[in-house]
C-alpha cells in the first residue's frame, strides 16, 4: 500500500525547543517537499529535494532545517530561530520535479 | 512565492449547481495543477493541464486554460455536498523545480 505518510498527527513544543517532524514515502519518488500552510492561506514552500543528499531552500526556509539521506525520508526540523513556527505543516513527494505531487496527511504543531 | 492567486476566495452554492473557480498566474509555466483540501487533510492531486492544452476533462471535472491571459478555471458541475473543500492551483515557473500554489477557493455546498 503505497503513499506518504507525517508523523506525528499533533505537536506541542515549548517555546526555545527545536522539534523533528517526520516524512515517509514508499513512492520511489525522487522529489519530496515541505510546506507551511496558516489558517485561510495556501501553502508555502519549506524547502524541497529533488534527490538524495541534495536539497534546496524554498521562500521561507529561516528557522528551518532538513536532511535528505534516504530517498523515502526527508525529516524537518523545526528550530528555536522560528520566531512563529505554530502552523500546519504538510509533505508531499512527486516522481520527478513539475509531476504531480502526493501529499501526507500533515502535521499540526503548537507552540505553548 | 505564490504565482497563482484564485478567485473567488469563497464560494457557497446549492447541492446539483455548478461551481466555477479561477486561477490567474503571472510568468509562463509548463503546466497547471488543481489540488483539492479537505479540512484538515493533505491535498489531493484533480487533474494537471498543460501549456499546449485549452481543456482537459475529469469526470464532473473540467479544467480549461488560457496561455494568452494567463488563467485558469476550473468547473465541477453537479456538485455535491462531498464537494466541500479549498481547491488550489499550483503552477510551475519560477521556484526552480518546485510548484507554487495559490491561497485557494473555499467551497461550500449546502444539501
Amino acid at each position: 500500500d503505497g503513499g506518504i505518510t507525517q508523523s506525528p498527527k499533533y505537536l506541542f513544543r515549548k517555546e526555545g525547543q527545536n522539534v523533528t517532524l517526520s516524512c515517509e514515502q514508499n513512492l520511489n519518488h525522487d522529489a519530496m517537499y515541505w510546506y507551511r500552510q496558516d489558517p485561510g492561506q495556501g501553502l508555502r514552500l519549506i524547502y524541497y529535494s529533488q534527490i538524495v543528499n541534495d536539497f534546496q531552500k524554498g521562500d521561507i526556509a529561516e528557522g528551518y532545517s532538513v536532511s535528505r539521506e534516504k530517498k523515502e525520508s526527508f525529516p524537518l526540523t523545526v528550530t528555536s530561530a522560528q520566531k512563529n513556527p505554530t502552523a500546519f505543516y504538510l509533505c508531499a513527494s512527486s516522481i520527478r520535479p513539475y509531476n504531480e505531487q502526493f501529499f501526507g496527511p500533515g502535521t499540526r504543531l503548537t507552540v505553548l | 512565492s505564490q504565482q497563482g492567486e484564485e478567485d473567488p476566495q469563497a464560494l457557497s452554492i446549492q447541492e446539483g449547481e455548478n461551481a466555477t473557480m479561477n486561477c490567474s498566474y503571472k510568468t509562463s509555466i509548463n503546466n497547471l495543477q488543481w489540488y483539492r483540501q479537505n479540512s484538515g487533510r493533505g491535498l489531493v492531486h484533480l487533474i494537471l493541464i498543460r501549456s499546449n492544452e485549452r481543456e482537459k476533462h475529469s469526470g464532473r471535472l473540467r479544467v480549461t486554460l488560457d496561455t494568452s491571459k494567463k488563467s485558469s478555471s476550473l468547473l465541477i458541475t453537479a456538485s455535491r455536498a462531498a464537494d466541500t473543500a479549498s481547491y488550489f492551483c499550483a503552477t510551475d515557473g519560477n521556484s526552480g523545480y518546485a510548484l507554487n500554489f495559490g491561497k485557494g477557493t473555499s467551497l461550500l455546498v449546502t444539501p
